[in-house]
Formats: structure tokens, C-alpha cells, sequence
């Protein structure tokens, strides 16, 4: 079965800090990973996925398969960061698509000033 | 585009009533997901659809609810009878297996609110 794990329900960190928001999946195959963000009363939109291998907002994700992680890190926090994270799995591989999402419980982030 | 279009926004309505959630996915899309969110468990997926046909309805959480896809366009998930414990926000999503872009789109959800 898959599962993806956010072990930090709340995060707050200062404005200019850096901040680590955690994901750990369980999963026997290659799964494709990705990071969706809400903004407050807003819909889900992707951040950014894992074979991109791109920076979004300068947030990055590096899927580490020994640890089976895929950590979402940004060096400076900015207040506008501030929105509920979703980790997110798909255990089916195609070109761009998936067939469906597991997706972890979410992470609060709060930027203070 | 406009994306994905869910109606209501908000619903508000009383315990043993029926509810149904509406979803219109983004055209030419062929997958289509119902996801409930709570503050306890997340996201979860209810039900999923490809080419109008559920796949996986092992999240349906019991008897109560319900999901169709009569056409391409169109979608609904009806619980009845409705219970508090029901109250969340219900999204719908689309995606085109195969295709380039995000692999889910969301709607902007529809908040339920059982009392």
C-alpha cells in the first residue's frame, strides 16, 4: 500500500529563516512525488514535482529513496509562504500524468514578521 | 480555462438531509477524483473516475454516499443521508492521464456544513 507521511502537523518559523517541511513515503515501486501547496481558502495547485528537478518560489525537493523522503526545503522563509503543504505520491508513472494522488495529512506553515 | 468548477461553495444544511456536490471538469481532461479534507485526516480520496467509469471507490467512506459520471462534463457525489460528521471541504480534481501539466487540477471545493 502507499503512504505518505507529514510528521509536523504545525510549523512556524520566523520570516528569513529556513524552513524544512518533512515527507517520508512507503511505497515497493517508483513512485513520482510531488509538493502541492494552499494558500488560505484557496484551491490546491501544484508547487513542484520531483522529476522537474526545478526550484518554485525557491522552494526545492530532493526525492531521497535510501531514507525514502522527500523533504521540501526554501533557505529564506517569506510571510507569503505561509499556507498548508501537501506531500503527494503517485504510484503509477506516465509521461507528464498520473492515475491518482496519495497525499499526506498536510503541514501548516506560518511565516512570522 | 476556467478550471475546475464545483458548485456550491458552500453548503449548509441539516442532519438527514440529502446532499449533492457538483463538479465540472476541465474539458478534454479524462480522469476525475472526488477528495474530502478535514483538519484530522487530510486529504483523502473518495472516488476516482477514468473515461466516466469509477475505478476506485474504496474511500467512499460508507453506503451514504454516492458518486456518478453521466457524461465527460460532468460529475456529482450525493450523500444521503447526511450526518455532522460529513462536514468538511469536498474537492473535485481532473487530470489527463498521458498528458503534460499537473497531474491533478482542483476545483476550488465546496465547503459542507451538517448541523
Amino acid at each position: 500500500a502507499q503512504r505518505v507521511t507529514q510528521p509536523e502537523k504545525l510549523l512556524s518559523v520566523f520570516k528569513g529563516a529556513p524552513v524544512e517541511l518533512k515527507c517520508n513515503y512507503s511505497y515497493s515501486g517508483s513512485p513520482e512525488l510531488f509538493w502541492y501547496v494552499q494558500y488560505s481558502r484557496q484551491r490546491l495547485q501544484l508547487l513542484l514535482r520531483h522529476i522537474s528537478r526545478e526550484s518554485i518560489k525557491g522552494f526545492t525537493a530532493d526525492l531521497n529513496k535510501g531514507e525514502t523522503s522527500f523533504h521540501l526545503k526554501k533557505p529564506f522563509a517569506q510571510e507569503e509562504d505561509s499556507a498548508m503543504y501537501y506531500c503527494a505520491l503517485s504510484p503509477v508513472i506516465t509521461q507528464g500524468g498520473s492515475e491518482k494522488l496519495v497525499f499526506g495529512k498536510g503541514t501548516k506553515l506560518t511565516v512570522n514578521p | 480555462d476556467a478550471g475546475v468548477i464545483q458548485s456550491p461553495r458552500h453548503e449548509v444544511t441539516e442532519m438527514g438531509q440529502e446532499v449533492t456536490l457538483r463538479c465540472k471538469p476541465i474539458s478534454g481532461h479524462n480522469s476525475l477524483f472526488w477528495y474530502r479534507q478535514t483538519m484530522m485526516r487530510g486529504l483523502e480520496l473518495l472516488i476516482y473516475f477514468n473515461n466516466n467509469v469509477p475505478i476506485d471507490d474504496s474511500g467512499m467512506p460508507e453506503d451514504r454516499f454516492s458518486a456518478k459520471m453521466p457524461n465527460a462534463s460532468f460529475s456529482t457525489l450525493k450523500i444521503q443521508p447526511s450526518e455532522p460528521r460529513d462536514s468538511a471541504v469536498y474537492f473535485c480534481a481532473s487530470s489527463l492521464v498521458g498528458g503534460a501539466g499537473p497531474p491533478l487540477h482542483f476545483g476550488n471545493g465546496t465547503r459542507l456544513t451538517v448541523t
